[in-house]
């Protein structure tokens, strides 16, 4: 079977870091994706990783392990703005993506 | 307007009812995918376009969901004999050739009643 592991909630202040880290087991592999999705809204692409590493872009970076089943995605100075939900996904099969429930960030003051 | 576009944005039937949800993609984008989200979770993959050729339906719930790109642009959704458990926002993505990325339109919430 196809599972994606990631925490529901996570809270944290405005200016500080956050890590949300997502686990993953999958029947194929592309590419680890990282979309952000505000209530009643589209997600929106932030990442993709097929390699192992971290990629920067901006306030925002994304770490893979293949071997692991690992993958984090980090938010630097956090705005109010970045409250939203995470989606971690994994391509698979020929193009389909494969998410997780998502993890909803709340920024507080 | 260079985004994937979705009507309508919301629908209610009642239960037994058919309806059609609509999507356009980015202009040049050749695959396009339709995904069911839930309340609290995370999209679901319904089916697959390249161009006008359905490559992948695998996760059409049941025989009451179809899905048609007849000029491999403009896609509709269509759902016969509406049921409760339809109820969902049903979120459309297109991406190019040349990258792996999805871009997705605002969804239509579909509430069946």
């Amino acid at each position: 079977g196809q599972n994606i592991d990631q925490p529901t909630e996570m809270t944290a202040t405005e200016g500080a870091i956050v890590q949300i880290n997502c686990t993953y087991q999958t029947s194929g592999f592309n590419g680890l994706f990282w979309y952000q999705q505000h209530a009643g809204e589209a997600p929106t692409f932030l990442s993709y990783n097929v390699l192992d590493g971290l990629e920067e872009k901006g306030r925002f970076s994304s770490f893979l392990s293949r071997s692991k089943g690992y993958s984090y995605l980090l938010l630097k100075e956090l705005q109010m703005k970045d409250s939203a939900s995470y989606l971690c996904a994994v391509g698979t099969g020929a193009n389909n993506l494969f998410f997780g429930t998502g993890t909803r960030l709340t920024v507080i003051p | 307007g260079a985004g994937v576009s979705q009507s309508p944005r919301y629908k209610v039937a009642k239960r037994g009812q058919d309806v059609a949800l609509r999507c356009d993609p980015i202009s040049g984008h050749v695959s396009l995918f339709w995904y069911q989200q839930a309340l609290g979770q995370g999209p679901e993959f319904l089916t697959y376009f390249q161009n006008e050729a359905q490559l992948d339906k695998s996760g059409l719930p049941s025989d009451r969901f179809f899905a048609e790109r007849p000029e491999g642009s403009v896609s509709t959704l269509k759902i016969q004999r509406t049921q409760q458990e339809d109820s969902a926002v049903y979120l459309c993505a297109s991406s190019r050739p040349t990258g792996p990325e999805q871009y997705f339109g605002p969804g239509t919430r579909l509430t069946v009643t």
